[in-house]
């Protein structure tokens, strides 16, 4: 079993609506939690990055992080043909021997149609 | 500023050559990380430097891979007598140390053995 998990989907919702997007994970020596976005044929690109339970507002974007459940997600709110992309989920440890390296869910592919 | 860039772009190879994989991080960052993404695999840590020195090539898969850093700043990734199952794209990410610090990532190789 992966120590992080998250349906790949595909996602298909019409512009304007909410998006959720989840990821569960084993390890309790994750302390941080992105998600990263990706468009076709380029590099992820950070979106959101949180530290603790709760949570983190920015925009359209609310990240949210339950450490006693394990779990974290992403919500976007009115979403635009823009936001279509694969969506990566990321988290790591404190520090010492996990040496900050990122363990990544499978990404979810997100399509907004107009 | 620049952000990570990573060359080539694409690559084409035969099945049992050995290909180069070149990385040149932001200025300035220390910490430098190889990640493999393939399909039904997602996003996966291959080794981790800091300076010249590579203190975790756990992700490795296997003897034929290895990576050097020199100067602390250009990375290069070696992939000898490739594989079909080594297909895949190869991501770069660098950041200013471990910790909090966010890893930037560049575009990638894409890589094809056939």
């Amino acid at each position: 079993q992966k120590e992080v998990e998250q349906d790949p989907g595909p996602l298909s919702v019409p512009e304007g609506a909410i998006v959720s997007l989840n990821c569960t994970y084993s390890n309790s020596a994750f302390q941080y939690f992105m998600w990263y976005r990706q468009y076709s044929r380029k590099g992820p690109e950070l979106l959101m990055y949180t530290y603790s339970s709760g949570n983190k507002e920015d925009g359209r974007f609310t990240a949210q992080v339950d450490k006693s459940s394990k779990y974290i997600s992403l919500f976007i709110r009115d979403s635009q043909p823009s936001d279509s992309a694969t969506y990566l989920c990321a988290m790591k440890g404190a520090g010492g021997t996990s040496y900050g390296k990122l363990t990544f869910g499978q990404g979810t592919i997100l399509t907004v149609h107009p | 500023g620049a952000g990570v860039s990573q060359s080539p772009s694409n690559k084409v190879t035969e099945k049992g050559k050995d290909v180069e994989l070149r990385c040149d991080p932001i200025s300035g960052h220390t910490a430098l990380y190889w990640y493999r993404q393939s399909l039904g695999q997602g996003l996966e840590f291959l080794i981790y430097f800091q300076g010249n020195s590579a203190p975790d090539k756990s992700g490795l898969p296997s003897d034929r891979f290895s990576a050097e850093r020199t100067g602390g700043s250009v990375s290069t990734l070696t992939i000898q007598r490739t594989q079909q199952e080594d297909s895949a794209v190869y991501l770069c990410a660098s950041t200013q140390a471990t910790g909090r610090n966010i890893q930037y990532f560049g575009a990638g190789t894409r890589l094809s053995v056939l």
